[in-house]
């Protein structure tokens, strides 16, 4: 069984300066990781994801994700956030067997950003 | 390019009527998911279909049922609605599965509202 948990439900952060959403997972199996950002009234768009391979993951939008292992964490970051990157983030997790399993989210976390 | 495409975007149903959500595929992706998102919920994975089988179940009520098609569409049958199932339902494609260089593409949901 898979879990993930998003530490905080609401993150507020001034333009231009740096944010880190935490995701933690857990998993029975050696899994992939992603972030998906939902602006209001809109359908998931895929951030960034780990599959395997380095650790530090660079997505869209200029955030980036580190995975790590030991800690079973997959924070995401943004060093300098825009008013535009206000939106909920899920963190997910999928079984890194492959096929058509669903993946299991995170509840969110609300990123609003304050001018 | 093409996206996931998902009819009808919006959706008002009584209790106890039934209604039906569609899903077409981006071109040549033969793997369909479908999730539920309530609000200010996380989206919950209900079903998958691969090679029009059903490939995984997660938490679909029994009076919900789904199928893939020739032409890999799919479509979400909900009969006997609860105001319960009022939420937004994506869809989301992918190429076989989420594995190594796979990306799940999600559509833009159906609301459903059960009045």
């Amino acid at each position: 069984a898979q879990s993930v948990t998003q530490l905080d439900s609401q993150v507020p952060v001034f333009e231009e300066a740096p944010v880190e959403l935490r995701c933690n997972y857990s998993s029975s199996v050696s899994v992939y990781l992603f972030w998906y950002v939902q602006y209001p009234n809109q359908g998931l768009q895929l951030l960034l994801k780990y599959l395997s391979g380095s650790t530090l993951v660079k997505g869209i939008n200029g955030f980036e994700a580190e995975f790590n292992k030991s800690q079973t964490s997959f924070h995401l970051r943004k060093p300098s956030v825009h008013i535009s990157d206000t939106a909920e983030y899920f963190c997910a997790v999928g079984d890194s067997g492959g096929g058509a399993d669903g993946l299991t989210f995170g509840k969110g976390t609300h990123l609003i950003i304050q001018p | 390019a093409a996206g996931v495409i998902q009819s009808p975007r919006h959706l008002i149903k009584e209790k106890r009527e039934t209604a039906t959500l569609k899903c077409y595929p981006i071109p040549r992706h033969d793997t369909v998911y479908w999730y539920q998102q309530g609000p200010g919920q996380d989206p919950q994975f209900l079903i998958s279909f691969y090679e029009k089988m059903q490939s995984d179940k997660g938490s679909i009520p029994d009076r919900f049922s789904a199928q893939q098609f020739s032409d890999y569409h799919s479509e979400l049958n909900m009969s006997s609605l609860e105001l319960g199932d009022s939420a937004l339902y994506f869809c989301a494609s992918s190429r076989s599965g989420w594995g190594s260089n796979t990306e799940a593409f999600f559509g833009q949901g159906t609301r459903l509202t059960v009045v």
